[in-house]
């Protein structure tokens, strides 16, 4: 019921599509969805975070679509660009409680952006 | 300039050698984490500590230990009971009230354990 579960492992796109990653979860506490892109060799960075009082959240050409009765989240990368070449993390936490603010991470998506 | 170091970035040792890996943070933050990230597994949380002198262990703890002596500093040994010490290991901070769970990560340290 910890397991948050990420999908695809990998995924290609080419310059200018839409990429989307998705992620499922089980655990109905869960109300903080973060998303964090990591680079080869760097730690992640938090790149857009949701809350699930809301269905949808953009920031720039990133977008989490959030669907609470379907226990599932996504993330949707715009007019994708080859310096969007990452891998992406989605997270998942419980903000009550005595978690001390552990998130549950995916497994991880591989983005390749071909020009 | 603000945010978390971990030293060094690629270290080295024995198998049998038990080693301590830093992490340091200067944004004021209570809460530190300490992951282990291997390829296609994503991150697993070794140890998180909340606040000074308490620590609790997370998903994977065996084989590691940690000290949180100072609110900057939150060192992990690996010792030689982690059966496969080769991995990167990322260190965090999230402040604590509104939105203490932002995690920030360090920039990792790769150990190789041969």
């Amino acid at each position: 019921q910890q397991q948050v579960k990420q999908s695809p492992q990998s995924l290609i796109v080419q310059k200018g599509g839409i990429s989307i990653i998705n992620c499922a979860y089980e655990n109905t506490a869960f109300d903080y969805f973060p998303w964090y892109q990591q680079f080869p060799g760097k730690g992640p960075a938090l790149l857009i975070a949701i809350r699930p009082d809301v269905s949808e959240k953009k920031e720039g050409r990133f977008t989490i679509s959030f669907n609470k009765s379907a226990k599932q989240f996504s993330l949707h990368i715009m007019d994708s660009q080859p310096g969007d070449s990452a891998t992406y993390f989605c997270a998942a936490t419980s903000r009550g409680g005595n978690q001390g603010g552990k998130l549950i991470f995916g497994q991880g998506t591989e983005l390749s952006v071909k020009p | 300039d603000g945010g978390i170091t971990q030293s060094p970035k690629y270290l080295f040792r024995k198998e049998g050698q038990n080693v301590t890996l830093s992490c340091e943070q200067n944004l004021n933050h209570d809460a530190m984490y300490w992951y282990r990230q291997d390829p296609g597994q994503g991150l697993r949380l070794i140890y998180y500590s909340q606040i000074v002198n308490d620590f609790q262990k997370g998903d994977i703890a065996e084989g590691y230990s940690v000290s949180r002596e100072k609110k900057e500093s939150f060192p992990l040994t690996v010792t030689s009971a982690q059966k496969n010490p080769t991995a990167f290991y990322l260190c965090a901070s999230s402040i604590r009230g509104q939105n203490f769970d932002e995690q920030y990560f360090g920039p990792g340290t790769r150990l190789t354990v041969t």
